[in-house]
């Protein structure tokens, strides 16, 4: 059974660039796409995108300007880096994992990082 | 973008009762939706997908349905754990977008 652990940088400056990494343990790394979700406090979520173990993006247009996601197979590990962060991007972002076979749903998720963005 | 307008956006209820939320989309997705329960500090887990599928593990007092644009999760009889809110997310399109969740309470 896959297991999603989430780490990376929880306070950050206005402009400065958020780096978020999720490990994947168990499973196959090619068998899912890589999510990112976000949730601003007490509001709704939020697709960020997705990248597949190739390394291929679909990206929220609302953010594509400033997202990058990558993947490093040899860590099985994926990432979200979103620049020139201001006060609108603090919110608990979630990575989660999509099987690439048969029906879309994220099945397994981590457990959310909160990220503030204050000067 | 696909537009998920997800109704109520709060819902009080009581062990026991049937309930049912409800999402529209602002064009045809197909089948291509899956409900989202989340609870207070947690990650979301999903229920139901392509609209009427339930996840393993999932009680059966969970559904889904869709009709036409109307998709609709039905709680057959409330449990106390059920007490949460509840995402709508449209895979059809890109970029996926969600309902604007419904927060289910105790009556």
């Amino acid at each position: 059974q896959v297991q999603l652990q989430q780490w990376g940088a929880g306070l950050l400056k206005p402009s400065e660039t958020l780096s978020l990494t999720c490990g994947v343990n168990g499973g196959s790394f090619s068998n899912f796409y890589w999510t990112w979700i976000r949730q601003p406090p007490g509001e709704g979520l939020e697709w960020i995108g997705e990248i597949n173990y190739r390394g291929g993006t679909n990206y929220n247009p609302s953010l594509k300007s400033r997202v990058t996601m990558s993947v490093d197979r040899s860590k099985n590990q994926f990432s979200l880096r979103l620049s020139s962060v201001t006060a609108a991007d603090t919110a608990v972002y979630f990575c989660a994992a999509v099987p690439t076979s048969g029906a879309y749903y994220m099945d397994v998720w981590g457990k959310g990082t909160s990220v503030t963005v204050s000067s | 973008a696909v537009q998920m307008t997800q109704s109520p956006s709060s819902l009080s209820a009581s062990v026991g009762d049937r309930v049912t939320i409800t999402c529209r989309a602002s064009q045809d997705i197909k089948n291509d939706l899956g409900w989202y329960q989340q609870k207070p500090g947690e990650a979301p887990k999903v229920l139901i997908y392509t609209a009427s599928s339930l996840q393993s593990g999932v009680p059966s007092r969970f559904s889904g349905s869709r009709s036409g644009t109307d998709f609709t999760l039905t709680i057959s009889s409330l449990q106390p754990e059920d007490f949460a809110t509840y995402y709508c997310l449209q895979d059809y399109n890109y970029p996926y977008t969600f309902g604007q969740g419904t927060k289910l309470e105790i009556k």
